[in-house]
């Protein structure tokens, strides 16, 4: 089956630092990664969706400048949290969609997670 | 190694009840997540257990045995809009994310 690698699993960084984490899918190519943002007991927030060769697109609320995501293969989204504080500490997951074109059996596969912890 | 069990595939008729299963092992337990996704869309979130017992949310319940390795979620009263995919997914020691393979739900008139 489909596999999305996620990597570092876990990366704990000095305030004011920037972190990237990465995104790939393994197997297959993917136009289109969704990034969250999921907080202790609580719900996933989708942060932005990245689209291979263009600009993100970002929820609202969530800053473009500060979650920055390049998308510039088909298998291959980062996330950049830049000048991180300890309130973006938090855990962050990528998907990714597979499969192609108008008939095929599109399906959403997810990274195993990010957990992000600014000191 | 770890692995989330839950049915590739269901299907219910409208205005009926649906339980959907989820077994897990994982190297330890820090919650289990249900989400709804439709297709080419991301996932929503419908429930969160870390502790064993019925937790209700209008027409949704999750329940959890966590000395089971068990996780049901239910649906009532189902409605057409509720065909979607059912992701259950386990966090285990490392808050690593241990993701089923998902439920595609098909509901009947």
């Amino acid at each position: 089956g489909a596999v999305v690698s996620q990597h570092p699993s876990r990366v704990i960084c000095k305030s004011g630092t920037s972190v990237k984490i990465e995104c790939r899918s393994l197997d297959f190519q993917a136009t289109t990664m969704f990034w969250y943002r999921q907080f202790p007991k609580k719900s996933l927030m989708l942060m932005a969706t990245s689209n291979e060769g263009s600009k993100a697109t970002y929820e609202q609320g969530v800053e473009k400048d500060k979650f920055l995501i390049n998308h510039a293969s088909l298998t291959l989204s980062t996330l950049t949290v830049t000048s991180a504080h300890p309130e973006d500490s938090s855990f962050y997951i990528c998907s990714a969609i597979s499969g192609q074109g108008l008939s095929g059996d599109k399906k959403l596969f997810f990274g195993s997670g990010t957990q992000l912890s600014v000191l | 190694g770890q692995n989330i069990d839950q049915p590739t595939e269901m299907t219910a008729t409208e205005g009926a009840i649906v339980q959907i299963n989820c077994t897990y092992q994982t190297s330890g337990f820090n919650g289990l997540f249900w989400y709804q996704q439709h297709a080419g869309e991301a996932p929503t979130f419908l429930s969160y257990n870390v502790l064993d017992g019925l937790e209700e949310k209008g027409r949704f319940s999750s329940f959890l045995s966590r000395s089971k390795g068990y996780s049901y979620l239910l649906l009532k009263e189902l409605q057409m809009k509720d065909s979607a995919s059912y992701l259950c997914a386990v966090r285990d020691s490392n808050y690593q994310l241990i993701w089923g393979a998902g439920t595609k739900l098909i509901i009947k008139p």
